[in-house]
């Protein structure tokens, strides 16, 4: 069974800081793998999706990279905001499956 | 095309009361899911359609729940006999033909949080 794992469960910077988020699964036959931001009492964002056969995937200020046969992937945040301050999701897709298990988030605070 | 609606957005109810939750996926995504989230939790699959067609059940999905996509466009989630532990916040998601491989993979709604006093 597949397990995702997020580290930090939570992380507070200031303003400005360039800031990366852990995210490790235990199997690696994984089909993509998606990178969600989440608002308090929202629902999901889609921030990058990864497929297997990719390396990184990048959005502005977002770089997602992935290191399959290790089971890990990373989101950093460059110059970061306030407006960044949400909850980030990591969901893997196995592959022969449609859905997505996901870990449990990294809450991220961003201060002025 | 609005994204994925989903109603309503909170539904307070008793303890043995019936809910019934409405997902309106994006129209040309043929494949519908559910997600249930509690707090500090991530989300957790419950069942998901192509077309009309429910082709997987989690095991969280007790007998009390039931899901339908009738003619495969909107879909509803019921919850019979509901229980404190129902409450969570319950997340639809849609997905292009091929299981979300486009650019975004899934989309998710806003999510409908229910509250069983």
């Amino acid at each position: 069974k597949q397990e995702v794992t997020q580290i930090p469960a939570a992380l507070s910077v200031p303003e400005g800081e360039n800031l990366v988020l852990n995210c490790s699964f235990t199997d690696s036959a994984i089909y993509n793998l998606q990178w969600f931001r989440q608002d308090p009492g929202k629902g999901l964002t889609s921030l990058l999706l990864i497929q297997s056969s990719q390396r990184e995937q990048t959005s502005g200020r977002l770089n997602a990279s992935l290191d399959k046969s290790s089971g890990r992937s990373t989101l950093y945040i460059a110059a970061s905001q306030p407006g960044d301050s949400a909850t980030y999701l990591c969901a893997v897709r196995d592959s022969g499956y449609s859905t997505l298990t996901f870990g449990k988030g990294t809450m991220l605070l961003v201060s002025p | 095309d609005t994204g994925v609606s989903q109603n309503p957005r909170h539904k307070i109810t008793k303890r043995g009361q019936n809910v019934t939750f409405r997902c309106d996926p994006i129209s040309e995504h043929n494949r519908l899911y559910w997600y249930r989230q509690t707090l500090g939790q991530g989300p957790e699959f419950l069942t998901y359609f192509q077309n009309e067609a429910q082709l997987e059940k989690s095991r969280l999905l007790s007998d009390r729940f039931s899901a339908e996509r009738p003619k495969g466009s909107f879909s509803t989630l019921e919850i019979q006999r509901t229980e404190q532990g129902d409450s969570a916040m319950y997340l639809c998601a849609s997905s292009k033909p091929g299981g979300g491989t486009g650019p975004y993979g899934y989309t998710f709604g806003s999510g409908t949080r229910l509250t069983v006093v």
